[in-house]
């Protein structure tokens, strides 16, 4: 079945760039996204992308999508202490609308 | 407008008795998905209703559970004779195309 994959842990220093990656098993996937949860939060959608882009520029939230390696990655610039959440890459089962798999999600934290 | 609203935001009950979630989705939007979030397990998809189709069940870990949406709106995730490992964070999530929005949770804890 599709399977997600994320690294658990990332710990970077305010100002600096973090970049969050994600593997997924399943190249029908149209859309795939990007959640952030803060502590005792729901999810928040932070942004998505096509599956026919590569690239996808959102102001200090740059994604990129490798189909051929099934690789998506997620870019912070500038991180601030308020970029501090987990971030959860998801993809939907089979490509089509329906219920999405997710990470496990990337516990990112901001050191000032 | 307004996002999805989860009722009750906190639920401690005792094992052995029956809960009921309740998911209020966006407005207009036709799909409605219940996942669960558990301590080290990630988030699990429980069960996905859209439209006037039958819901997709495959995520049910057991036949304790169940969930209803009525009126293509509300819908309320039950579980029956709860256990310990039933405590969780219960997401819902409604979408009109293919983007989910996910309301606060319930967090449920079983004593």
């Amino acid at each position: 079945g599709e399977d997600v994959e994320q690294s658990l842990f990332l710990s970077v220093r305010e100002g600096d760039s973090s970049v969050i990656n994600c593997t997924y098993t399943d190249s029908s996937s149209t859309y795939l996204y990007w959640y952030k949860q803060e502590p005792g939060a729901g999810l928040q959608l932070l942004t998505y992308i096509f599956s026919n882009m590569d690239m996808k520029q959102d102001q200090r939230l740059t994604v990129l999508l490798n189909k051929k390696d099934k690789h998506l990655s997620l870019r912070i610039a500038d991180t601030q202490t308020g970029d501090s959440a987990i971030y959860f890459c998801a993809v939907p089962v089979g490509g089509s609308q329906g219920n999405l798999i997710f990470g496990k999600g990337t516990k990112l934290s901001v050191k000032p | 407008g307004a996002g999805v609203s989860q009722s009750p935001s906190n639920k401690v009950t005792e094992k052995g008795k029956d809960v009921e979630l309740r998911c209020d989705p966006i407005s207009g939007h036709t799909a409605l998905y219940w996942y669960r979030q558990s301590l080290g397990q990630g988030l699990e998809f429980l069960i996905y209703f859209q439209g006037n189709s039958a819901p997709d069940k495959s995520g049910l870990p057991s036949d304790r559970f169940s969930a209803e949406r009525t009126g293509g709106s509300v819908s309320t995730l039950t579980i029956q004779r709860t256990q310990q490992e039933d405590s969780a964070v219960y997401l819902c999530a409604s979408s009109f195309d293919w983007t989910q929005y996910f309301g606060p949770g319930t967090r449920l804890l079983v004593l």
